[in-house]
């Protein structure tokens, strides 16, 4: 069975740019959510969604922003990038939000190393 | 606000023996999950064991176990028989139960096991 996957693994952006990272959830799994994990640190929730809406977001600013599509793959935008967002970014699906008793598993993907320079 | 703290950044022991990682979290919850992850090199985060809050025993998974002490909100694994593939970083995790949540996790522990 595929799990959840993640791309590109690695990216090299520059500051001031735009970066899109994709996540294609487990087959059947609604919900996607996105962390940011930077270089020794456990990871950061930045957003949950479900059937296509936002169901929860984590203390990160407005360049931060993500969508799911109709066929609950997802992607993660950030706009103006900084030095400080170099990070490991990694999805995670569940078959419902996070939080609800049942199925309450989130597996994880590989994740995309984001640098900056 | 809910806090999850490791207190033990780098833990080495040998091949075959046991190790405990302590973990201490902060909640005003009643309802809620932890976890403890794994994430080797390949840097995917693996569920190692759950344990739900309401529950009173220990949750076990083969070699790994716990320690669930709700009242002094402590959470520690421990790894019996240690092989070389349980190197890794070990993070512990909480989850609020019942609603939309996130999970919230620790700073890690790395755990290298020596032959």
């Amino acid at each position: 069975d595929a799990g959840v996957t993640q791309s590109p693994t690695h990216l090299i952006k520059t500051r001031g740019q735009h970066v899109t990272l994709r996540c294609s959830p487990i087959s059947g799994h609604k919900s996607v959510s996105w962390y940011q994990q930077v270089l020794g640190q456990g990871p950061q929730f930045i957003f949950q969604y479900y059937e296509k809406e936002e169901r929860g977001r984590g203390n990160f600013p407005d360049r931060f922003s993500a969508r799911q599509f109709p066929n609950y793959s997802s992607e993660l935008n950030v706009n103006a990038l900084l030095l400080g967002d170099s990070a490991l970014y990694l999805c995670a699906s569940s078959f419902n939000l996070i939080g609800q008793r049942e199925n309450t598993e989130a597996f994880f993907g590989q994740g995309t190393r984001l640098t900056v320079v | 606000a809910q806090t999850v703290t490791q207190s033990q950044p780098e833990m080495s022991v040998q091949e075959a023996e046991t190790v405990t990682l302590s973990c201490t979290y902060d909640t005003s919850e009643n309802n809620y999950y932890l976890f403890w992850y794994k994430q080797p090199p390949s840097r995917q985060m693996i569920l190692v064991i759950r344990q739900e809050a309401y529950k009173q025993q220990n949750a076990t998974e083969n070699r790994f176990s716990v320690n669930f002490q709700k009242a002094a909100k402590s959470f520690s694994l421990k790894i019996s028989d240690s092989q070389l593939g349980d190197t890794a970083m070990y993070f512990c995790a909480f989850m609020k139960s019942y609603s939309a949540s996130k999970i919230i996790f620790g700073s890690g522990t790395r755990l290298s096991i020596r032959p």
